[in-house]
């Protein structure tokens, strides 16, 4: 499979610990995007690197939220201290930038659950 | 801030008939917009989008319309399918990079 893939899938903590989780785009993508989506809702935009440059981060993402992507493949995003209000699933997105286009695709999410 | 939305949040639909979701965004300046379907439990999976400079794109089964004049965004689903049962959500750009979603349309196929 050659397509977004997230770790972990679910991830289950209890408030006020450390969390991180790992996304992997599309080989060759140099676009990497994070997403927060609760239920019911569409995703949101958090934060997305060009390679390995953070470029734009949202005012969803609190001072405990961290996104690094430090050789410009995987990206990892780590929320400390956690609250119950962090659980959501969270999205991870490639694109390849081109001057056709910036399709985002997507991964199969990590799903927290803040105890 | 502005956003996009559905008209429907849920389309019950008939096996083998056409669907019909509808989109209206309010932000002038969008130039890019896609469609995701998202099944349950799995992240959102790319359909098919089409930038402002057109009007009509067509894929496999799947038909976007775009109508700037009125802001408003159509996927039209030929010959409904039990497989095409899904959260289906309209998303636009205006900056070449941040996707704003709307809230998605629950689209039950009936057998």
């Amino acid at each position: 499979d050659t397509g977004v893939s997230q770790d972990p899938r679910h991830k289950i903590t209890k408030r006020g610990q450390n969390v991180t989780f790992r996304c992997d785009p599309i080989s060759e993508h140099n676009r990497l995007y994070w997403y927060r989506q609760t239920l019911g809702q569409g995703p949101e935009f958090l934060t997305y690197f060009q390679n390995e440059a953070q470029l734009e981060k949202s005012r969803l993402l609190s001072d405990r939220f961290s996104a690094e992507r430090p050789k410009g493949s995987f990206s990892t995003l780590e929320i400390q201290r956690t609250e119950q209000g962090d659980s959501a699933m969270y999205l991870c997105a490639s694109s390849l930038v081109s001057a056709g286009g910036d399709t985002q695709y997507f991964g199969p999410g990590t799903r927290l659950t803040v105890l | 801030g502005e956003s996009v939305g559905l008209h429907l949040p849920t389309l019950s639909v008939q096996e083998g008939d056409n669907s019909i979701i509808n989109c209206a965004y309010s932000n002038s300046a969008s130039d890019y917009f896609i469609w995701y379907k998202q099944e349950s439990g799995k992240g959102p999976q790319f359909i098919i989008d089409i930038r402002s400079n057109m009007d009509k794109r067509q894929g496999q089964r799947v038909t976007v319309l775009l109508n700037k004049t009125v802001k408003h965004l159509s996927l039209q689903i030929a010959a409904t399918q039990p497989g095409d049962s899904a959260v289906y959500f309209c998303a636009e750009s205006s900056n070449d990079y941040k996707l704003s979603f709307g809230a998605g349309t629950t689209v039950t196929v009936r057998a």
